[in-house]
């Protein structure tokens, strides 16, 4: 099991780039077959899968924000980042990076406790 | 709009059946991609209770179970417990977003 952890700026204003980090522990994400996903829920509403990195740095965006969106691998070898630019209200929400597990096909295995973004 | 069609709430006595649907299309779920469920009890942090259809990871009760035909999918929860009472979500692949798609959750009562 791998443990992950959001962390980032709780609030920001319109028009800005927000930028959040994944911290997991377990195997070097470099080294093994690991696949790390964003996906966001706002208050009261569903979940909403945003982009994925693998350890080979093959990266996928939802098609509906793929123009804002940025994902890398972090400076540290267990790290993620997503940025995504020109924040707008209804971009609020709570946004989990999770651990995707190929088994058939991909699913979210292990979530990290999330993290309350709010534009203002 | 989610990709995935589920009812928004569904409600059950203790002890008894219930079943969550999860209509999807040609694209996801008709498309031989799996489904997978999560359980997400008020502010908490989703959690994986079906992968592949209908295999559970370990520590899941096994009152709970899913199934797939065609382009839906459902979960089934027996014996029904206070403490299920939380959202439930299916997740699929959709090839013609070429991305991962959430249902809109479905709100579990127990009465």
């Amino acid at each position: 099991q791998v443990t992950l952890r959001e962390s980032g700026p709780g609030l920001v204003k319109p028009t800005q780039t927000l930028t959040l980090t994944c911290t997991f522990t377990g195997p070097s994400f470099y080294t093994t077959g690991m696949s790390v996903a964003w996906i966001r829920q706002p208050p009261g509403k569903a979940l909403e899968w945003l982009a994925r990195i693998d350890s080979d740095d093959d990266k996928y965006f939802s098609k509906s924000l793929k123009a804002r969106l940025t994902i890398s691998r972090g400076t540290s070898k267990n790290q993620v980042a997503l940025s995504l630019a020109d924040m707008q209200p209804a971009d609020t929400a709570t946004y989990f990076c999770a651990r995707m597990v190929k088994d058939g096909t991909y699913y979210f295995g292990d979530w990290g406790q999330g993290i309350f973004v709010s534009v203002s | 709009q989610s990709v995935l069609t589920q009812p928004p709430s569904v409600s059950g006595a203790p002890g008894q059946r219930i079943t969550i649907s999860c209509t999807g299309t040609s694209s996801n779920i008709g498309a031989d991609f799996d489904v997978h469920w999560y359980q997400q009890f008020p502010g908490a942090v989703p959690k994986l209770l079906i992968f592949n259809n209908h295999r559970r990871p370990s520590g899941v009760p096994d009152r709970f179970s899913g199934s797939k035909s065609d382009t839906s999918a459902s979960l089934a929860i027996t014996g029904l417990q206070p403490e299920d009472e939380a959202d439930y979500y299916c997740q699929s692949y959709d090839k013609g977003l070429s991305g991962w798609v959430f249902g809109g959750g479905t709100k579990l009562t127990v009465l």
